[in-house]
């Protein structure tokens, strides 16, 4: 059984710009979850999509934006990239009980 | 809302040594959840618990539900240097609106030879 997939692996990205990030869930997850996590920081909650809607979204500004297509896979969009958004995000998809973590998408912005 | 807190932040230990880190809610949940992740990666699910007093072995991690759904512990017993990384305890509760996984902030652990 495939595992959770990102991409893309890196992305460089320069102020103001947008980036997209991509993550395809397990197959037969429904759930999937975005998280930011900066340099030696933990785990900030960023969204989640369930059956194709959002469900909950953390405390982050409005620029942080995704969607979750019929496939149950899901995109985060970054609008107006600050310096601040570099970091490693993390996409998770999940089953009633067990989340599952992809490779992540490491995004520097310059 | 709903909140982690896990101790201890960090960890310095000998090879050898047993490990235990903890994490306590201000509310209840249905199930608890232990992650490592490693440098660049992303975390690896270690242990999954659902019942309240459920107590969880996998090879040398042993995890406990608390009595209370509040906590949850994890132990490593023998460390090795390969346990280095970092840890986090992850909480879900389905009764509530949030159904999403909420993380500990992490308990970064070394281990030295």
């Amino acid at each position: 059984e495939a595992g959770v997939t990102q991409s893309p692996t890196h992305l460089i990205k320069t102020r103001g710009q947008q980036a997209t990030l991509r993550c395809s869930p397990i197959s037969g997850h429904t759930s999937v979850y975005w998280y930011q996590q900066a340099l030696g920081l933990g785990l900030q909650f960023l969204l989640w999509y369930d059956e194709g809607e959002e469900r909950n979204r953390g405390n982050f500004p409005p620029r942080f934006s995704g969607r979750q297509f019929p496939n149950y896979s899901s995109e985060l969009n970054v609008n107006a990239l600050e310096l601040e958004d570099s970091a490693l995000y993390l996409c998770a998809s999940s089953s009633s009980f067990q989340g599952f973590f992809g490779p992540g998408t490491r995004l520097t912005v310059t | 809302g709903q909140q982690l807190n896990q101790s201890p932040q960090s960890m310095f230990i000998q090879e050898g040594e047993d490990v235990s880190m903890n994490c306590t809610s201000s509310s209840i949940f249905n199930t608890w959840l232990w992650y490592k992740q490693e440098p660049g990666e992303g975390p690896v699910l270690l242990i999954a618990l659902y019942k309240a007093g459920e107590l969880t072995s996998n090879g040398r991690l042993t995890a406990q539900f608390g009595i209370t759904r509040k906590d949850s512990f994890l132990n490593i017993s023998a460390s090795i240097p390969s346990d280095v990384g970092i840890y986090f305890c992850a909480g879900r509760n389905y009764g509530g609106s949030q159904g999403n996984l909420i993380f500990g902030k992490g308990t970064k652990l070394s281990v030295k030879p």
